[in-house]
C-alpha cells in the first residue's frame, strides 16, 4: 500500500500568515490526491481533489499543488476558522490511504 | 445537498459483530456515479479506509480487514451497511460513512460519524 507522510506534524502560524503543508508519497500517486480539514468533534471536510481542484464552496485561499510523490497544500492567509488538522489521501492505488495529519495551531 | 447519517450500537462486546447503517438523504445511492464508503478513526488517531459498496452489489475491502468485513446496500431503503466480525478493542473508533466520487477516489460528503466502543 502507498504510505503518505505529512510534514510537519504540527505547524504554528499566526493569523494572516501563509501555511504550507507537505504530503510525501512512498510511490507516485500522480495527481490522485485529496486534502481534508478536520476540526475537533467533526467529520473531515473535503478541500481539494485531483491535487489542485478546490471542492465546492472552498475559499480561494486554499490551494493544492504538486504531483508524483511530493504534494502541497497552501493556505495563503490563515483565518481563525482554518486552525484544524489537515489530512492528505491518495486514490491512485488500492487500498485508499491517508496521511497521519498536520495540525495547524495558532502561534 | 445530500446528507449521510450513521446509526448503530455505541458499545459492542469483544468477539461480537459490529453492525452499522448509513442512511442517504436522496436517491443518489441508486446512481452508478458513486461508491458508498466506510472510513474509521480510532480516538486521537488518523483515518483508515474500510471499503465501499456499489449500487450493483459489488464491493471492495481494505485487505487488512477483508476477512472480517461485509459491506452491502439496499437502494430501496437508501441505506448501506457495515458488518465487522470478531471485534477487539483495536476496533474502537469513530466510524464514518461517506460518498465516494471518481471510483471511490475522494470522499464528499461525510456523515457526522458514530463512536463505537469495544468493551466488555
Amino acid at each position: 500500500e502507498i504510505v503518505l507522510t505529512q510534514s510537519p506534524a504540527t505547524l504554528s502560524v499566526s493569523p494572516g500568515e501563509r501555511a504550507t503543508l507537505s504530503c510525501r508519497a512512498s510511490q507516485s500517486v500522480s495527481t490522485y490526491l485529496a486534502w481534508y480539514q478536520q476540526k475537533p468533534g467533526q467529520a473531515p471536510r473535503l478541500l481539494i481533489y485531483g491535487a489542485s481542484t478546490r471542492a465546492t464552496g472552498i475559499p480561494a485561499r486554499f490551494s493544492g499543488s504538486g504531483s508524483g510523490t511530493e504534494l502541497t497544500l497552501t493556505i495563503s492567509s490563515l483565518q481563525s476558522e482554518d486552525f484544524a488538522v489537515y489530512y492528505c489521501q491518495q486514490y491512485n492505488n488500492w487500498p485508499r490511504t491517508f496521511g497521519q495529519g498536520t495540525k495547524v495551531e495558532i502561534k | 445537498q445530500v446528507q449521510l447519517q450513521e446509526s448503530g450500537p455505541g458499545l459492542v462486546e469483544p468477539s461480537q459483530t459490529l453492525s452499522l447503517t448509513c442512511t442517504v438523504s436522496d436517491d443518489s445511492i441508486s446512481s452508478g456515479d458513486y461508491f458508498w464508503t466506510w472510513i474509521r478513526q480510532p480516538p486521537g488517531k488518523g483515518l483508515e479506509w474500510i471499503g465501499y459498496s456499489y449500487f450493483s452489489g459489488s464491493s471492495r475491502y481494505n485487505p487488512t480487514l477483508k476477512s472480517r468485513i461485509t459491506l452491502s446496500l439496499d437502494t430501496s431503503k437508501r441505506q448501506f451497511y457495515l458488518k465487522l466480525s470478531s471485534v477487539t478493542v483495536a476496533d474502537t473508533a469513530v466510524y464514518y460513512c461517506a460518498r465516494g466520487n471518481d471510483y471511490s477516489g475522494w470522499f464528499d460528503p461525510w456523515g457526522q460519524g458514530t463512536l463505537v466502543t469495544v468493551s466488555s
